[in-house]
């Protein structure tokens, strides 16, 4: 059974860092491309980042290109996501989320929330 | 970027009812689309990817449809379980994109 637990969300000031950890298990951790996916409170799902699965390449949305970095531990399968120069706007529940090769998500973390506020 | 635009935002419905949500790409995405659902204080779920490609245990009810820019989700006999927020996305090319989402309520 494949499973994704987030860990890592809490309370910033504007301006502060965040690393974000996401531990999985239930499947071939180096095969497959893993992604972090962003819901802000009331609002819909944007895509913020993904790395493939030997994490020799990655992608961002624009909203964090330059202050969010996606990467992984093979040997720990767990995905990470730092965050630095957070801003309010970040605010969200984040989710780890299993990616297909093409790119869409299979399975989801339950999600951790980021705050960003002062 | 490629914009998808859901519509209806929202709709009000009734259990048995056929329904019908649009998803429209700003670009040709070439069956390149997913549908979600998305409950009240859940995780989203996997309903259809390759725009109509039903994911191993949804149920038959749902399936979906499309080509070049226009994709639609359809439900074709709702049930009480289906009163969910659906979101489609587009993983033709990076940045992976969702519409805005739209809320199945009960009428």
């Amino acid at each position: 059974e494949v499973q994704l637990l987030e860990s890592g969300g809490g309370l910033v000031q504007p301006g502060g860092s965040l690393r974000l950890s996401c531990a999985a298990s239930g499947f071939t951790f180096s095969t497959y491309a893993m992604s972090w996916v962003r819901q802000a409170p009331g609002k819909g799902l944007e895509w913020v980042s993904a790395i493939s699965g030997s994490g020799a390449n990655t992608y961002y949305a624009d909203s964090v290109k330059g202050r969010f970095t996606i990467s992984r531990d093979i040997s720990k399968n767990t995905l990470y996501l730092q965050m630095n120069s957070l801003r309010v706007e970040d605010t969200a529940v984040y989710y780890c989320a299993k990616a297909h090769s093409s790119g869409f998500f299979h399975y989801w973390g339950q999600g951790t929330l980021v705050t960003v506020s002062s | 970027d490629i914009q998808m635009t859901q519509s209806p935002s929202s709709l009000s419905a009734s259990v048995g009812d056929r329904v019908t949500i649009t998803c429209r790409a700003s670009q040709g995405i070439s069956n390149s689309l997913a549908w979600y659902q998305q409950k009240p204080g859940k995780v989203p779920k996997l309903l259809l990817y390759a725009a109509s490609r039903l994911e191993s245990g949804v149920p038959s009810r749902f399936s979906g449809s499309g080509s070049g820019t226009d994709y639609t989700l359809t439900i074709s006999s709702l049930q009480p379980e289906d009163f969910a927020t659906y979101y489609c996305q587009q993983y033709y090319t990076t940045p992976w994109t969702f519409g805005q989402g739209t809320k199945v309520e009960i009428k």
